[in-house]
């Protein structure tokens, strides 16, 4: 089992609707997580991080976490030709006493297109 | 702040030369991490460092490639001999505290013919 994994994509929706992108991880232990964007050319840009079970709004976009299934999506309302990249969902994993590895592991990224 | 400076951004090389990635960390973040990223296996760590100090280079491939950080403004990553097989684009990235995520390099567009 991979310690981060994304849905595989690629994901087509049309503009307007709603893109769903989920991410499980496998260390329960895990306190942070992240959503970064990645265009294609450029860099990752972070664009989302949740700490705590629950949703955090961010204008069109949401990003929910759930510790029990180890569970964390990402939600783009509105969706725009312009949010086509590439989603990567990063977690911040810990080591058996309790310490953060000090390094975010990122999963293998979903591809999302928004068309007109 | 001008962010995570990479140089060069692209580099076309012979396979056999020596390549060296350059990277200046945002001031103040003290850890720094090289990633290499390729569509087959997707963005993977190389090696990060703390304080200057190398914690984890288990991701480096190979005895081809090195890297150090002889201060806490510049880091470098050397392939010596370079292979086709290391074209990819490489990313700096760093943070001062995890919670706050990391922020990345531009990238260098690594080619070896």
């Amino acid at each position: 089992q991979k310690e981060v994994e994304q849905n595989s994509g690629p994901l087509s929706v049309p503009e307007g609707a709603i893109a769903s992108l989920n991410c499980t991880y496998s260390d329960r232990g895990s306190q942070s997580f992240f959503w970064y964007r990645q265009y294609s050319g450029k860099s990752p840009e972070l664009i989302m991080s949740i700490y705590s079970n629950g949703d955090k709004e961010d204008g069109r976009f949401t990003a929910q976490l759930n510790k029990a299934s180890q569970y964390v999506s990402l939600l783009i309302r509105d969706s725009q030709p312009s949010d086509s990249a590439t989603y990567l969902c990063a977690v911040n994993m810990i080591k058996p006493g309790g310490t953060s590895y000090g390094k975010l592991t990122f999963g293998q990224g979903t591809i999302l297109t928004v068309h007109p | 702040d001008a962010g995570v400076i990479q140089s060069p951004r692209h580099e076309v090389t012979e396979m056999g030369q020596e390549v060296t990635l350059r990277c200046k960390p945002i001031s103040g973040h003290d850890y720094l991490f090289w990633y290499r990223q390729t569509m087959m296996r997707g963005l993977e760590l190389l090696i990060y460092f703390n304080n200057n100090v190398p914690i984890d280079d288990s991701g480096m491939p190979e005895d081809r490639f090195s890297a150090k950080m002889p201060n806490a403004s510049f880091s470098t990553l050397k392939i010596q001999p370079s292979e086709p097989r290391d074209s990819a684009v490489y990313f700096c990235a760093t943070h001062l505290k995890l919670n706050y995520g990391y922020t990345f390099g531009s990238g260098t567009r690594l080619t070896v013919v």
